[in-house]
């Protein structure tokens, strides 16, 4: 089975800190991804990773970036959290050639 | 634009009874449909997903669900729903020329009654 972990299930951070979401994955896959929950708008994308090193933005890139050093993980980066930014975060990963997501459980992160 | 439809924010049943949620799409061409199930305070899991040939395709946990071309629905269906399956349910398109892009529905809340 594949597995994509997040690192904290839940985080509370001070508005203006530097916040790093991390997650891991399993399956050796290619693509990796972003994305915010909020209600009653389901998942918007942040970013994506389509290789170690590599990136494009999503639709709501604003206030995020991203970085892939290792293909098994894929890190998101508040530079200055804003109260704004509190959210459940989803990362997912995705193999080359296979169009099915896989979710790891996610982390809820209020910005105080 | 693409875009995803839930229409019903919140669906109560009562246990035993059966369940239809549903989903409307606008996509340019035939895309690929998934239905995401979310327990609470989980990530999504799959619960099924339609690529081609058979409209009618079967997931996980007894659910099944219904591609109607002429309508561009994708609706989700179960015969007889347990109280485990109170979750929130999400409906997604996939492009079939780019495996990155995904379109999520808003979700539907799904609370099952004794």
């Amino acid at each position: 089975d594949v597995k994509v972990t997040q690192s904290s299930r839940y985080l509370v951070k001070r508005t203006g800190e530097k916040v790093f979401l991390e997650c891991v994955q399993d399956m050796d896959h290619e693509n990796m991804f972003w994305y915010r929950q909020d209600p009653g708008l389901g998942l918007r994308l942040i970013y994506f990773s389509y290789d170690v090193k590599m990136k494009e933005k999503g639709d709501i890139p604003e206030g995020y970036s991203v970085s892939r050093e290792k293909k098994e993980r894929f890190s998101l980066i508040l530079e200055s959290a804003s109260t704004n930014q509190t959210s459940m975060y989803l990362c997912a990963s995705r193999g080359t050639g296979e169009n099915i997501q896989y979710f790891g459980a996610g982390t809820r992160l209020s910005v105080l | 634009a693409q875009s995803v439809t839930q229409p019903d924010i919140h669906i109560t049943v009562s246990e035993g009874a059966s369940l239809e949620l549903r989903c409307n799409y606008s996509y340019g061409a035939t895309p690929y449909l998934f239905w995401y199930v979310q327990s609470p305070g989980q990530g999504l899991q799959l619960l099924l997903k339609y690529f081609s040939g058979d409209t009618l395709v079967q997931g996980i946990k007894g659910f099944e669900a219904e591609f109607k071309r002429s309508q561009s629905s994708f609706n989700l269906r179960k015969p007889s729903v347990h109280w485990s399956d109170a979750a929130e349910y999400f409906c997604a398109v996939g492009a079939r020329d780019n495996f990155n892009k995904f379109y999520f529905g808003s979700g539907t809340k799904l609370n099952v009654k004794p």
